[in-house]
């Protein structure tokens, strides 16, 4: 059982777009969601993480919204560049367990 | 500051070989997560380990892999045995504290079973 689901699988924006990815979870015990950014051949990076007591978090042109009824979040990358192409994952945990991550969106970024 | 050290970066072993994937985490974590990726999917969890204790095992299949993290040294994942399916790249994550700390991960090593 997918416990984040994720999507869409893969996006294409044009530079100077906004990228959208989405996470919906079913278990409200989760209490940290991160997203990270993974390049090809190396280890996913982490770019920003929120907590559920916030329904947004900015760090630069990357933003997450947070929505605690609906169970979903999402990343916004604004002005996006080609240097942003990579695969993005969203996470959830909760204290003292295991992180369980989506299943990934493959982003193109078209200059 | 190092981060999460793995090596081998690559592992070539034929079928039937014993495979050893190890993690040294960042300086200060004594929290190790393995983590397991297809090409074009997601990151399947594995194993969730603490100092000589494994917290987590849940998503390591039962026959054939093992894992540890001792007292001194870095985790080892061991894979027995191992076949076709097995290649994958292979990724360790550390935090100082488990879940809600956030996870540094190595590039990971690319295993080939030929």
């Amino acid at each position: 059982q997918q416990q984040v689901k994720q999507s869409p699988q893969s996006l294409i924006v044009q530079k100077g777009g906004i990228s959208i990815i989405n996470c919906a979870y079913e278990n409200t015990a989760f209490d940290y969601f991160p997203w990270y950014q993974q390049f090809p051949g190396k280890g996913p990076a982490l770019l920003i993480a929120i907590r559920p007591d916030v329904s947004e978090k900015k760090e630069g042109r990357f933003t997450i919204s947070f929505n605690k009824s609906a169970k979903q979040f999402s990343l916004h990358i604004m002005d996006s560049q080609p240097g942003d192409s990579a695969t993005y994952f969203c996470a959830a945990s909760t204290t003292g367990n295991q992180f369980y991550f989506g299943t990934g969106t493959s982003l193109t970024v078209i200059p | 500051n190092a981060g999460v050290m793995q090596n081998p970066r690559h592992l070539v072993r034929r079928r039937g070989q014993e495979a050893r994937l190890r993690c040294s985490p960042m300086k200060g974590h004594s929290h190790v997560y393995w983590y397991r990726q297809l090409p074009e999917e997601g990151l399947k969890f594995m194993v969730y380990l603490q100092k000589e204790n494994i917290i987590d095992e849940s998503g390591m299949p039962k026959e054939r892999f093992s894992a540890e993290f001792p007292k001194e040294g870095p985790s080892i994942l061991r894979i027995q045995q191992v076949v076709r399916g097995d290649s994958a790249a292979y990724f360790c994550a550390s935090t100082p504290t488990g879940g809600t700390s956030p996870l540094h991960f190595g590039n990971g090593t690319r295993l080939t079973v030929t």
